[in-house]
């Protein structure tokens, strides 16, 4: 059963950069086809972000594309969200995924990010 | 690319059916069998309870079925229970920006 912990700062500033870490264990980041991320800002519904192969390769969704960079480290079994020129309608919790087959299989729980000064 | 459309809230009493639409375009919904849907607690993780339009997963009741027609697809929750009690997300792959959610609908067990 893979598992999925977001991390990351809570808070950050307007114009910044989020960097979220998703530690996978359970499983090789290998072993799965597609690593996910997707934010829900508060009272709002989901919203997919993009994905990353684990051998790199990247699809990102159209509307934050000149701001999302994604990456993954099979040495520490991790992947990596940057989300750059940050506004306050990011502001939103965070979620890490692991897809296959044009489905998400496993989910981690969370993490709130908020954008402040 | 704009989010699929479902009904805000849905609710029903303990031991009946109700039906979650999720309509979308000849772009996604009507042109993919890959729509899954997602309970959703807050606070906890969503868990997938529907894939490739009706499939159910290992370990997920079979209360819950899905199914498709044109660009709507659809979960029914049947024998609802207050454990259903949660938010619902259909999801399907899309011609245009790869993936793309519902808006998300809240069921409420009166």
């Amino acid at each position: 059963q893979v598992q999925l912990q977001e991390s990351g700062p809570g808070l950050v500033k307007p114009s910044g950069t989020l960097s979220l870490t998703c530690a996978v264990s359970g499983g090789s980041i290998s072993g799965r086809d597609w690593w996910t991320w997707v934010r829900q800002p508060p009272g709002k519904g989901l919203e997919w972000i993009g994905e990353i192969y684990h051998g790199g390769t990247t699809n990102y969704n159209s509307s934050l594309k000149s701001r999302v960079t994604m990456s993954v480290d099979k040495s520490k079994n991790h992947f990596s969200l940057h989300l750059s020129s940050l506004i306050a309608a990011d502001t939103a919790v965070y979620h890490c995924a692991a897809a296959n087959d044009y489905r998400i299989d496993y989910w981690g729980q969370g993490t709130l990010v908020t954008v402040s000064s | 690319q704009s989010a699929l459309t479902q009904p805000a809230s849905v609710s029903g009493s303990p031991g009946q059916s109700i039906t979650i639409s999720c309509t979308g375009t000849s772009s996604d919904v009507g042109a993919y069998n890959f729509v899954s849907w997602y309970q959703h607690h807050p606070g906890k993780a969503p868990k997938l309870i529907i894939y490739e339009v009706s499939n159910r997963p290992s370990g997920v009741s079979n209360r819950f079925s899905g199914s498709k027609s044109g660009n709507t697809a659809s979960l029914t929750i049947s024998g609802l229970q207050a454990v259903d009690e949660a938010d619902y997300h259909c999801y399907s792959y899309t011609s245009t920006t790869a993936y793309v959610f519902g808006t998300g609908t809240k069921v409420t067990v009166l």
